[in-house]
């Protein structure tokens, strides 16, 4: 079993809709990043998180800690929101390994 | 363009030829991270720098990978004897030197490689 399992693996949603992404691990953490990767491969940091919740324009990410689990939501998608949503981990005891998920392949349709 | 910049993009090359692949992380950044991506997985830690000295290496890095940072700035990472099993995208990242717990983690386009 993966430490950091993602779901769903594939979804696909029409323009204006509501979109959770789900991220659950199973280690202990310091902190969780949400990262989006466009086709071709280039990463871009979204969100980092120890706890709580972050609001960035129409992306909010959520955190339970007791729970081991994370939401990355995307309000009013729009199709230039299809990417690769990953999420990742900095074990307890680390300060620079991530261990990533699989990701979310979105695809937002007009 | 002051990001992270990785080169060659894509490279093609046949089972047993040596490869490198260079990244230039952002200036100021004293951290360095590559990583490597299969189709359809997740990224992979592969090693890390703090300035010119490699922290730590996953099992992942067999002795026909080596990497280098020389100076502290830019990196390269050699793959020696290329097997079909390399190919993947390799993506360079850099940080402050706390960065995966601050979120200020920039990543390269990564370098493309197929072995056939």
């Amino acid at each position: 079993k993966n430490e950091v399992e993602q779901s769903p693996q594939n979804l696909t949603a029409q323009e204006g809709e509501f979109i959770t992404i789900n991220c659950s691990y199973s280690v202990g953490i310091s902190a969780l990043h949400w990262l989006q990767q466009h086709p071709g491969g280039g990463i871009v940091s979204l969100f980092m998180l120890s706890s709580g919740k972050k609001k960035h324009g129409r992306l909010i990410a959520t955190i339970n800690i007791q729970e081991k689990h994370s939401s990355l939501h995307i309000t009013a998608s729009h199709p230039r929101d299809s990417a690769v949503y990953i999420c990742a981990v900095v074990g307890g005891g680390s300060n620079y390994k991530l261990t990533f998920g699989k990701g979310t392949l979105l695809t937002v349709n007009p | 363009d002051t990001g992270v910049s990785q080169n060659p993009r894509h490279k093609i090359t046949k089972r047993g030829q040596n490869v490198t692949f260079r990244c230039d992380p952002i200036s100021e950044h004293n951290r360095l991270y590559w990583y490597r991506q299969t189709l359809g997985q997740g990224p992979e830690f592969l090693t890390y720098f703090q300035n010119e000295a490699q922290l730590e290496k996953s099992r992942l890095l067999s002795d026909r990978f080596s990497a280098e940072r020389p100076k502290g700035s830019f990196s390269t990472l050699e793959i020696q004897r290329t097997e079909q099993g390399d190919s993947a995208m390799y993506l360079c990242a850099s940080s402050l030197r706390a960065g995966v717990r601050t979120g200020e983690l920039f990543f390269g386009e990564g370098s493309r490689l197929t072995v056939l």
